[in-house]
């Protein structure tokens, strides 16, 4: 069974840092690309970050540009999400996300970002 | 970036009625569209992709057409399990982006 399980949210400051991890199983994940995308409360979804199978290619979204880093360790099964410099608009709740092409075919269910002083 | 406007932002509806969601990428993507619903509390879950093609486990009922700008979601015989919000996503290139989203309610 795939499942992709996301961990690492938690209250952070404003300006301050946070590590999301996605743990994937049940299927090769060095096959595949991942992603997170985020859900601010109440609001849709949007996307961050993806990663490529062999991690070698990543992109971002304007908004975490230069803030963010994704990262995966094939040899863990595992994507991480590093956010620096947070700001209050990146509250939301992180998804992990199997891509299979650029839409995503399996969800977690999500780690919660709160910023906040 | 490719803009995703989805219209409308909300629809109410009874059992049994015929619903239809639009997505209108702002330039074309060919048929790399995406089609999720998300229910409360709950992570979104594939429908559609792409374009027309149903994901396996998906009732019947759903369908999706279109290709290059213009999209279509629909849900012939509303069910009480449909009750939820609808998305749109451009798989065509990066970044990736949604559609505000369709939140289809009990009239």
């Amino acid at each position: 069974e795939v499942q992709v399980l996301e961990s690492g949210g938690g209250l952070v400051q404003p300006g301050g840092s946070l590590r999301l991890s996605c743990a994937a199983s049940g299927f090769s994940s060095n096959n595949f690309a991942l992603s997170w995308v985020r859900q601010a409360p109440g609001k849709g979804l949007e996307w961050v970050s993806d990663i490529s199978g062999d991690g070698i290619t990543t992109h971002y979204a304007d908004s975490v540009k230069g803030r963010f880093t994704i990262s995966r360790d094939n040899s863990k099964n595992t994507v991480f999400l590093q956010m620096y410099s947070l700001r209050a608009e990146d509250a939301a709740l992180y998804y992990c996300a199997k891509q299979y092409g650029h839409h995503f075919d399996y969800w977690g269910q999500g780690a919660l970002v709160t910023v906040s002083s | 970036d490719i803009q995703m406007t989805q219209s409308p932002s909300s629809v109410s509806a009874s059992i049994g009625d015929r619903v239809t969601i639009t997505c209108r990428a702002s330039q074309g993507i060919s048929n790399w569209l995406a089609w999720y619903q998300q229910k409360p509390g709950k992570a979104p879950k594939v429908l559609i992709y792409p374009a027309s093609t149903l994901q396996s486990g998906v009732p019947s009922r759903f369908s999706g057409s279109g290709s290059g700008t213009d999209f279509t979601l629909t849900i012939t015989s509303l069910q009480p399990e449909d009750f939820a919000t609808y998305y749109c996503q451009q798989a065509n290139s990066f970044p990736l982006t949604f559609g505000g989203g369709t939140k289809v309610e009990i009239k």
